[in-house]
């Protein structure tokens, strides 16, 4: 069974550039996650999709990040202006029950 | 919301030995806890989990105990090996909104 598929692996930006992420979860899976991870921390969560609809977005920083899953299956994750405060892993994860099950990420670095 | 510590940050045993990583959380409402394992340049790995009406959960080298009462769990590995080196993150989770800790470094000398 094929995994979380995550891309770009890697995206280098310049600031006020605007930047996207693609995330193909696992077959079958209903619940599709974007988190954000920095450096020798854990991940945080910054929304979460049961189907079509954001069912928590609450740690999204609305002004900067959007994202959408049409329908219900791929997801973006988008940034635009980014900031330098922005370069981190962005790792995708979905699930079917309570485990969750996560792709590669995607490592940005804004210059 | 729910709070996760997770100790040590650092840890480093040697080949053969067993290795002891614990959380605490915060939210008694929190049923779920999984165990990841994250290798460098990769994404979180789940390897074990644990819900909340069970008290130990074992697979093979690795085992995972819960104390709902005192509302912390721990992760043990035996006979570890130089490939258990890797991050190792607990969670915790209530209605599917995982929780993580800030991670263990475990450094397995062989």
């Amino acid at each position: 069974e094929a995994g979380v598929v995550q891309s770009p692996r890697y995206k280098i930006i310049e600031k006020k550039q605007p930047v996207a992420f693609w995330c193909n979860p696992i077959s079958g899976h209903n619940t599709l996650y974007w988190y954000l991870q920095n450096l020798g921390q854990g991940p945080e969560l910054l929304i979460r999709y049961e189907n079509e609809e954001a069912v928590d977005d609450s740690q999204l920083p609305k002004d900067r990040f959007s994202a959408e899953r049409l329908k219900g299956v791929d997801s973006t994750l988008k940034i635009q202006p980014a900031e330098l405060g922005d370069s981190a892993v962005y790792l995708c994860a979905s699930s079917s029950s309570d485990e969750q099950f996560f792709g590669p990420g995607t490592r940005l670095t804004v210059l | 919301g729910e709070n996760v510590e997770q100790h040590p940050s650092t840890l480093s045993v040697q080949e053969g030995d067993s290795a002891v990583i614990k959380c605490t959380y915060s939210d008694s409402a929190s049923n779920y806890f999984p165990w990841y394992k994250q290798e460098l340049g990769k994404g979180p790995q789940l390897i074990i989990d644990i819900r909340s009406n069970v008290g130990e959960k074992k697979d093979q080298r690795i085992a995972v105990t819960l104390n709902k009462t005192a509302k912390h769990f721990s992760l043990h590995i035996t006979e570890t090996q130089p490939e258990d080196s890797a991050v190792y993150f607990c969670a915790a989770s209530h209605r599917r909104a995982l929780t993580f800790g800030s991670g263990t470094r475990l450094q397995v000398q062989p």
